[in-house]
């Protein structure tokens, strides 16, 4: 089973709130990962969790904030986001983070609209 | 200079053409390299993962690497309307930070 779950599936925030996205998977991988995509671009790389241990973050704003309860959970909590922050968001895993085990498998997304 | 090029397309071919997509790229320190097709408003999906140089068969799906050329392919059989997607290729190198360099993604039409 390659699959990666995101919830929700679509958000609608105001500028004011505070809201989770939440990612889930049960194939034993020990490296996760969210990503930022615009309609036409490719996905941009916002955080890397390996081994529940933040190792990568793409100087990410503060108004993005992951957390990795767990092997198989990774959360990103959002507060006081800005319009131009609407976009998919996209939860991946891989096996491990090195290059070898690094076949990423991407979850459906959670489409964000910040008002 | 972008580490990867990718067309973006779009590209339009009738049903049951063969398909192909390619990516250049300027840093020989790439070792990995992934296909991916998306459906509009959908995450990702892998179809290619590849390491060595050389072609790489599933089904309908062909990757070919090129090191030396620093060139890969994606060559689609039997196109079908259902691979109407953005394909992008994915790479990255021997780092293990994790990160994916991507392509721009190309656009695929395919007409009944």
């Amino acid at each position: 089973d390659t699959e990666v779950t995101q919830t929700p599936k679509h958000l609608v925030m105001g500028m004011t709130n505070k809201k989770s996205l939440k990612c889930e998977q049960h194939m034993g991988h020990r490296a996760m990962y969210w990503y930022k995509q615009k309609a036409k671009k490719p996905p941009e790389l916002m955080f890397v969790y390996s081994y529940e241990k933040l190792s990568i973050n793409e100087s990410v704003p503060s108004r993005f904030s992951p957390e990795c309860p767990n092997s198989s959970l990774l959360n990103l909590h959002l507060h006081a986001l800005q319009p131009e922050d609407s976009a998919l968001y996209l939860c991946a895993s891989s096996q491990e983070r090195e290059s070898a085990y690094n076949e990423q498998f991407f979850g459906p997304g959670t489409r964000l609209t910040v008002l | 200079q972008k580490e990867v090029e990718q067309d973006p397309g779009p590209l339009s071919v009738p049903e049951g053409a063969i398909v192909s997509l390619n990516c250049t790229y300027s840093n020989s320190a790439f070792q990995y390299f992934m296909w991916y097709r998306q459906y509009s408003r959908k995450g990702p999906e892998l179809l290619m993962y590849t390491y060595s140089s050389g072609n790489k068969e599933d089904g309908r799906f062909t990757a070919q690497v090129d090191k030396s050329s620093k060139y890969i392919s994606l060559f689609i059989r039997d196109s079908q309307p259902s691979d109407s997607a953005t394909y992008l290729c994915a790479l990255h190198g021997s780092s293990n930070t994790g990160k994916l360099i991507f392509g721009q993604g190309t656009t695929l039409q395919v007409k009944p």
